[in-house]
């Protein structure tokens, strides 16, 4: 079946360290997103990239970095720069260009003790 | 950067009512407006993608329609069932902005 797998679901850590969320999708899609939620807020980007080898900021991408080093796999670090990293955190895909809905992930739940 | 606005931001209504909410965004530069169903533990997914102004679509009992020359979208529905509660989300597509969502529970 195709779609998007997200692990680890639930993740804690201590402050000060990074951490490393994995997202990989076999729908062959080129365009690949991290979203963030709140409690109470909507979803906000964090990344997204569009092709192999290239990736833009999103609205909020401070204290984040990402990588995307093959088609399938959009790995999120979250460093010890991220000020409130606790959040739940949304992988998703489409289609580049036209106006393909996303397709998402089940979602990784960061919690920093 | 870019609102896309949400009301009401819950809603409790009971088995058999007719719902609607709406998504707000701003009418210039419009590309495609997305709804989204989020199931709790689920992952979010596409209802509608909306591009025209004056589009309708329908899905079983679930609607919407589209205004973009005054930038919003009404999602109805019709006879809710309580497998219908969800958060729905609308998102600008583009710059992919969501609404905080608007969380529906549907009573027995």
């Amino acid at each position: 079946d195709g779609g998007i797998t997200q692990s680890p679901k639930y993740l804690f850590r201590k402050e000060g360290q990074n951490v490393t969320l994995s997202c990989e999708q076999n729908l062959n899609h080129d365009a690949m997103y991290w979203y963030r939620q709140d409690p109470g807020q909507g979803l906000r980007l964090i990344y997204y990239s569009q092709i192999v080898n290239d990736f833009q900021k999103g609205d909020i991408a401070e204290g984040y970095s990402v990588s995307r080093e093959k088609k399938e796999s959009f790995p999120l670090t979250v460093t010890s720069a991220q000020k409130n990293p606790t959040a739940f955190y949304l992988c998703a895909s489409s289609t580049t260009g036209g106006t393909g809905e996303l397709f998402f992930g089940e979602g990784s739940r960061l919690t920093v003790l | 950067i870019l609102n896309v606005e949400q009301s009401p931001q819950s809603l409790h209504v009971q088995e058999g009512d007719s719902t609607n909410f709406t998504c707000s965004f701003p009418s210039s530069n419009f590309y495609a407006l997305h709804w989204y169903r989020w199931e709790t533990a689920k992952s979010p997914e596409a209802l509608f993608v909306m591009t025209l102004n004056g589009d309708e679509k329908k899905k079983g009992r679930i609607s919407a329609t589209l205004n973009t020359k005054e930038g919003y979208s009404y999602l109805y529905i019709k006879g809710s069932q309580p497998e219908d509660s969800a958060t729905y989300l609308c998102a600008l597509r583009g710059k992919l902005i969501f609404g905080q969502g608007t969380e529906l529970s549907v009573k027995p």
